[in-house]
């Protein structure tokens, strides 16, 4: 299994709409977790870390759950803009290692 | 806004030869990362560094990568000889803790 699993997509949606990601992580110990925006030969930009309790910025709402190993990504009224990469990264407990899922590609369509 | 800076943004190099990448990571910042990412994969791991030394690496990062703080501002990535494969775009990354800041990259192409 690999360590931070994502689907790849791309997930093609219009404007307005709500889409969802989800990432898998194999390491139960993994204590950190984020999600990140990379646009096409760009550098990785924080989009908001991901808290047990679920955490909202605006039209982006993440979610955490640990008993099923797997964080989540919603984004609500998308906007043209919102179209980039994914990305699911975690840290295990104890470690300084950040293990960056592949990404899933979202495109938002006019 | 502070940024991370690198240097050069893109570099050419013949097999075999020595690269040095450059980073200035953000002036508060206690932890600094190395990170590739070979075009169409996913971003990778090479080295965390904490305090003047290497905390964490990969199995990627082997004895022909260095790294460095010669000046306590810049944070430098050392290839000793470079193979084909070594050819990506290299991030480097700075943190207060938790959350990291990556630079723009270096895109490293090896002929």
């Amino acid at each position: 299994r690999k360590e931070v699993e994502q689907d790849p997509g791309p997930f093609n949606v219009p404007e307005g709409a709500t889409v969802a990601f989800n990432c898998t992580y194999s390491n139960s110990a993994s204590q950190s977790f984020f999600w990140y925006r990379q646009d096409c030969r760009k550098e990785p930009k924080l989009l908001m870390s991901v808290y047990s309790s679920g955490n909202e910025d605006g039209r982006f709402t993440a979610q955490l759950n640990r008993a099923s190993q797997y964080i989540s990504l919603l984004i609500r009224d998308s906007k043209l803009s919102d179209s980039a990469t994914y990305l699911c990264v975690v840290r295990g407990s104890g470690t300084y290692k950040y293990i960056f899922g592949t990404g899933t590609r979202l495109k938002v369509l006019a | 806004e502070p940024e991370v800076t690198q240097t050069p943004s893109h570099q050419v190099t013949q097999m075999g030869q020595e690269v040095i990448l450059r980073c200035v990571p953000i002036s508060n910042h206690l932890y600094f990362y190395w990170y590739r990412q070979i075009l169409g994969q996913k971003v990778e791991f090479l080295v965390s560094f904490y305090n003047n030394e290497i905390s964490e690496k990969s199995e990627i990062f082997d004895d022909q990568f260095s790294v460095e703080r010669p000046d306590g501002s810049n944070f430098t990535l050392k290839i000793r000889s470079t193979k084909l494969e070594d050819s990506a775009m290299y991030f480097c990354a700075s943190s207060p803790g938790e959350t990291q800041y990556f630079g723009p990259g270096t895109r490293l192409l090896v002929l």
